[in-house]
Parts: structure tokens; sequence; C-alpha cells
């Protein structure tokens, strides 16, 4: 079955601490997104890549960081200069302008 | 800037219509309406495009306005299972940067 895995579900961290939220997809879209949801808020875009070694920075990408070295893999590093990290976390992939947009099941991340 | 969303959130009850509307201040080349449960993540409805194209489901209907920027999401009949909160995401252009900007949702409830 092909889709996106977002491991793992639920995530806790202590404050200061970097984390890795892995995003992986078996569709072969060539384009991926990072969300985040905080209520009320919808979904805001962190960064987004649309092919493998290239990215861009989405309107809140302060604080986190991404890599696209394979076309199947796009994670996200919540780093320490993150202000406020606690949030749900959600990766989407496109097949291209003009489709749905595929969207995994999400990482809720918590720091403490 | 995100698109603006109205209502904020509706209550239904079950077999009764509803209007969801999305607006945007900029140009738009596509409207995707995406319907999320709590703590999972947003399935896709539709995709209205610059120029009158539109894929979705059969039970789902919306509307384009490019000159007033602005769409529309028409529920009708609603079900139980119509409940979640929908978000409309806009579609910035049909280019190589293609990335979509979420509303903040509005929350539907559909009572028996």
């Amino acid at each position: 079955d092909g889709g996106i895995t977002q491991s793992p579900k639920y995530l806790f961290r202590k404050e200061g601490q970097n984390v890795t939220l892995s995003c992986e997809q078996n569709l072969n879209h060539d384009a991926m997104y990072w969300y985040r949801q905080d209520p009320g808020q919808g979904l805001r875009l962190i960064y987004y890549s649309q092919i493998v070694n290239d990215f861009q920075k989405g309107d809140i990408a302060e604080g986190y960081s991404v890599s696209r070295e394979k076309k199947e893999s796009f994670p996200l590093t919540v780093t320490s200069a993150q202000k406020n990290p606690t949030a749900f976390y959600l990766c989407a992939t496109l097949r291209g302008v003009g489709n749905e947009q595929f969207f995994g099941p999400g990482t809720r991340l918590t720091v403490l | 800037q995100q698109p603006v969303q109205s209502p904020q959130a509706v209550i239904l009850r079950e077999g009764e219509d509803a209007v969801i509307n999305c607006s945007s201040s900029k140009a738009l080349y596509s409207v995707h309406w995406y319907r999320q449960k709590h703590g999972e993540a947003p399935v896709f409805l539709m995709i209205l495009l610059k120029g009158g194209e539109q894929k979705g489901h059969d039970k789902i209907s919306a509307s384009f306005n490019e000159k007033k920027q602005q769409s529309s999401l028409y529920l009708t009949a609603s079900q139980l299972s119509y409940s979640g909160t929908y978000f409309c995401g806009t579609g910035n252009s049909g280019g190589s940067n293609y990335k979509l900007t979420f509303g903040k949702g509005t929350l539907l409830t559909v009572n028996p």
C-alpha cells in the first residue's frame, strides 16, 4: 500500500533538546511539505521541498531545519531555538500542481 | 497571509445543509478543501482550479469565484459523519514553487 509514514505518533522531549521527526513516503511524489498545527490556528507551513537536495522556508521556519537527501524522506528537526515546539506536526506530499495533497498521520510533540 | 474562513463554527441537525466560505486577499490558482477529525490527518474533499476544473467527491460540491478570490463548500443533507473541522487551502500559482496556505478552519458539528 502506498502512503506516508510518520513516526512516532507521540513524542516527548525535555526543553532545550533537539528532536527529529520522521516522514517517509512511497507514493513517488516529488514535493513534500511540513506543517505545524495548533488549536484554532489551522495548518501553518514550516518547510517544503519540490525536489531532492532542494527546499524552501515556509511561513514559520524559524527554529526548524530539514533535509531532502532522498525522494522518499523529508525529516524535520525541531531545534532548541524553537520557542514553543509543542504542537501536532503533519507531513504531506503532492503528486503535482493541481492535484490533492496527501497527509501523513501526524506526530504530536510535547516538550516538557 | 492565511485565507479567511467563515463561519468559525456551525451546528447542524442531521439532514440540514451548510455552506462554508473561504476568502483570500491574493489572486488564486487553486482552492483545496479538507476535513479533519480530531487527532487525525486531514482528508481530501475537493480541488477547484483556475479556469473551472474541479476534482473531488460526488456528494460534496463547491464553487470558485476567481474574480472575488473566494470559494464556498456546500454540504447538503448532512450526516453525522460530516462532523469535523473543514479547512480551505489556497494555491499560490501553477509554477514550480507551488504551496498551499490554509485557513484557520470551520468546526462543523452534526447532531442527531
